[in-house]
């Protein structure tokens, strides 16, 4: 059974759409992130989320907007979407926010033409 | 987050012990040592974790040098499916920081037949 799963895996859209990539979790974690690798591979933390709440917004913009459904969800849906969107983003989630791991989802590769 | 600093790639044997050093000579008393991997196409994978005890689990080894400067990730029989990239990080696990992970460049291992 996957663990973190996200839908789809593959988005290649035009600039200037919006689009939307979800994300399952079946571990019964309370807390989900977004993570965005970039072309040289850096992986940089984006959105928090505990008990479908934001926690932490780094820097990115309002283009940007994830929604939390229930604890189990965190979609993030994207407009108008611009060349320097096209990366890799990662969805995973924990168990509280203490040391217990994260566990990642395997990536949605967004490709903006 | 305490700076870590990894050699960008290493190369090991298959079947020989896999060394993967860390430095993270400004860390403070509160910050533990994480490891990460990233398997080509996938998403992060949480390896190992410590404070101050070397710890040891299914996959791997952790030491942590007595000062805590430093550390040392060991794969004891390195295979082919072990060739990834290797993250060392340094936090403090909480809400403060939105319980987010500061991935860097990591360290490239390649397990060479």
């Amino acid at each position: 059974d996957t663990a973190v799963s996200q839908t789809p895996k593959y988005l290649v859209t035009q600039m200037g759409n919006d689009k939307s990539i979800k994300c399952e979790q079946n571990l019964g974690h309370d807390t989900m992130y977004w993570y965005k690798q970039d072309s040289k591979k850096f992986l940089k933390i984006m959105f928090s989320y505990n008990n479908k709440e934001l926690i932490i917004n780094e820097t990115v913009p309002n283009r940007f907007s994830p929604k939390s459904p229930d604890k189990a969800h965190l979609n993030l849906h994207i407009n108008s979407l611009e060349l320097g969107d096209s990366a890799v983003y990662f969805c995973a989630s924990s168990q509280g926010f203490n040391n217990q791991p994260q566990h990642f989802g395997d990536g949605t590769r967004l490709s903006i033409l | 987050d305490a700076k870590t600093t990894q050699p960008p790639s290493m190369d090991c044997a298959e079947g020989r012990a896999a060394n993967l050093p860390c430095n993270h000579s400004t860390i403070s008393g509160n910050e533990y040592v994480y490891w990460y991997r990233q398997i080509h196409s996938q998403g992060p994978q949480y390896i190992i974790h410590g404070l101050k005890n070397n710890e040891t689990n299914e996959m791997a080894s952790l030491i942590i040098t007595e000062d805590r400067k430093s550390s040392t990730l060991i794969l004891p029989h390195a295979t082919l499916r072990d060739t990834a990239v290797y993250y060392c990080i340094v936090r403090v696990p909480g809400v403060n920081a939105g319980n987010m992970l500061t991935f860097g460049g990591g360290t490239r291992l390649m397990v060479k037949p």
